[in-house]
């Protein structure tokens, strides 16, 4: 059963660089998509990007400029850094294996952590 | 890309069905068969329930269906338990290798 689980701080300044890892047990990284996907509080879901085990990327349009995943094969993770953050970037961030198009989609999740932008 | 529209809230009595739409566009729902549809209830993870339109995960109930036309896709909870109480969000490829998700929509069963 594979299991994934989110790691980083909770709090994050406004114009700093948010930074998380996603932890995968339970199966390899290797030969699968891997996303980022967020969810403000009350609010509906957001997918942010996504790379694959060779290390390509693809990203929201709409955060591409301040969003990088990167994905380290011999240690099972993958990260993501989100920069120049503000207040509308607090958010329970979500990892999840897949992406809209893999068969099947989003199958396994992290069970999430909130990270709160605030001075 | 703009997010997936979906109606704020559905309910139903239990026993009774309960549709819920998700519109898009034609470059997005309309243009592929990779609409997938994830429950989600309080402080949880979302939990893939459909995918490709109409595939059923393994464990996943057949009370839970889906369908598509055009640019509009729909999900039916038949035979409403208390259980279905969640948040409901569609989820679709929208080309370029991007994913967009919907708006999501909240089922009470009353």
């Amino acid at each position: 059963q594979v299991q994934l689980q989110e790691s980083g701080p909770g709090l994050v300044k406004p114009s700093e660089t948010l930074s998380l890892t996603c932890f995968v047990s339970g199966g390899s990284i290797s030969s699968n998509f891997w996303s980022w996907i967020r969810q403000p509080p009350g609010k509906g879901l957001e997918w942010i990007g996504y790379i694959y085990y060779s290390g390509s990327t693809n990203y929201n349009p709409s955060l591409k400029s301040r969003v990088t995943i990167s994905v380290d094969t011999s240690k099972n993770h993958f990260s993501l850094k989100l920069s120049s953050v503000t207040t509308a970037d607090t958010a329970v961030y979500y990892c999840a294996r897949g992406t809209a198009m893999s068969y099947p989609p989003f199958d396994y999740w992290g069970q999430g952590t909130l990270v709160t932008v605030s001075s | 890309q703009s997010a997936l529209t979906q109606p704020p809230s559905a309910s139903g009595s239990p026993g009774q069905s309960v549709t819920i739409s998700c519109t898009g566009t034609s470059s997005d729902v309309g243009g592929y068969n990779y609409v997938s549809w994830y429950q989600q209830h309080p402080g949880k993870a979302p939990k893939l329930i459909i995918f490709e339109v109409t595939k059923r995960p393994s464990g996943v109930p057949d009370r839970f269906s889906g369908s598509k036309s055009g640019n509009t896709a729909s999900l039916t909870v038949s035979g409403l338990q208390a259980e279905d109480e969640a948040d409901y969000y569609c989820s679709s490829y929208a080309g370029s290798n991007n994913s967009v998700f919907g708006t999501g929509t909240k089922v009470t069963v009353l």
